[in-house]
């Protein structure tokens, strides 16, 4: 079985400034997706960025891009010119490539880091 | 466009009592989640369904059950709640078709207290 973890539970960061929130996982498998969701206080889940383990290159949303390191199955996202908007509850997330068999598309998600954005 | 859309938004039960969340998507999509949020454990799936009249259990299956009558709708129930079951609840849903490169959309929550 997969596992996510977040071995950070709070973060904070200055507005303007950047921030890099931590992800690692555990899998057998070669084919996967890894994603990044913002859950802000109003409880909505909003996909960040995705990164397909397949692409050496990095994935990058605007002000969001990740460090994908498949090697070390990490997966860390980094926040520049940090935003009041950006302070949340972000949560890393796995899913299996291979369609089908037990996987179905479900997701598995890290414990979660609070992101706190200081004025 | 509505997406996923969960009812109730809040409830609050007693220890023993039942209550059935509806979960309804317009997405068209074939496969459905329910996950509970708990502080500090991130999100864990319930059960799933991957089409019309079929379930399965995911993580955490013990004290629900769910079903799967009409393809726009995945019903979670609690039969006999208990304060362990206090948590945050989604629903989720995705395209069968490249699902695994197809995101979840999510439902706002539901969040249950149980005394």
């Amino acid at each position: 079985a997969q596992t996510v973890t977040q071995s950070q539970p709070e973060m904070s960061v200055q507005e303007a400034e950047t921030v890099t929130l931590s992800c690692t996982y555990d899998t057998s498998e070669s084919d996967y997706y890894l994603f990044w969701y913002k859950q802000p206080p109003s409880r909505q889940m909003i996909l960040v960025i995705r990164q397909e383990a397949y692409k050496q290159q990095n994935a990058t949303e605007n002000r969001f891009s990740v460090n994908f390191q498949k090697a070390a199955k990490s997966f860390s996202l980094k926040i520049s010119d940090s935003q009041l908007g950006d302070a949340a509850m972000y949560f890393c997330a796995y899913r299996s490539g291979y369609a089908g068999g037990t996987s179905y598309g479900k997701l598995t998600f890290g414990q979660g880091t609070i992101l706190t954005v200081h004025p | 466009n509505a997406g996923v859309t969960q009812t109730p938004k809040f409830r609050v039960l007693k220890t023993g009592q039942s209550m059935t969340l509806l979960c309804a998507q317009d997405m068209n999509h074939e496969y459905m989640y329910w996950y509970r949020q708990d502080p500090g454990m991130g999100l864990r799936l319930i059960h799933y369904s991957v089409g019309e009249g079929t379930t399965a259990k995911g993580e955490v299956p013990d004290g629900y059950n769910v079903s799967r009558l009409k393809k726009q709708n995945f019903l979670l129930g609690l039969e006999s709640a208990a304060p362990s079951q206090t948590s945050v609840y989604f629903c989720a849903s995705s395209s069968a078709g490249q699902s695994q490169n197809s995101p979840l959309h999510f439902g706002n929550g539901t969040r249950l207290t149980v005394t």
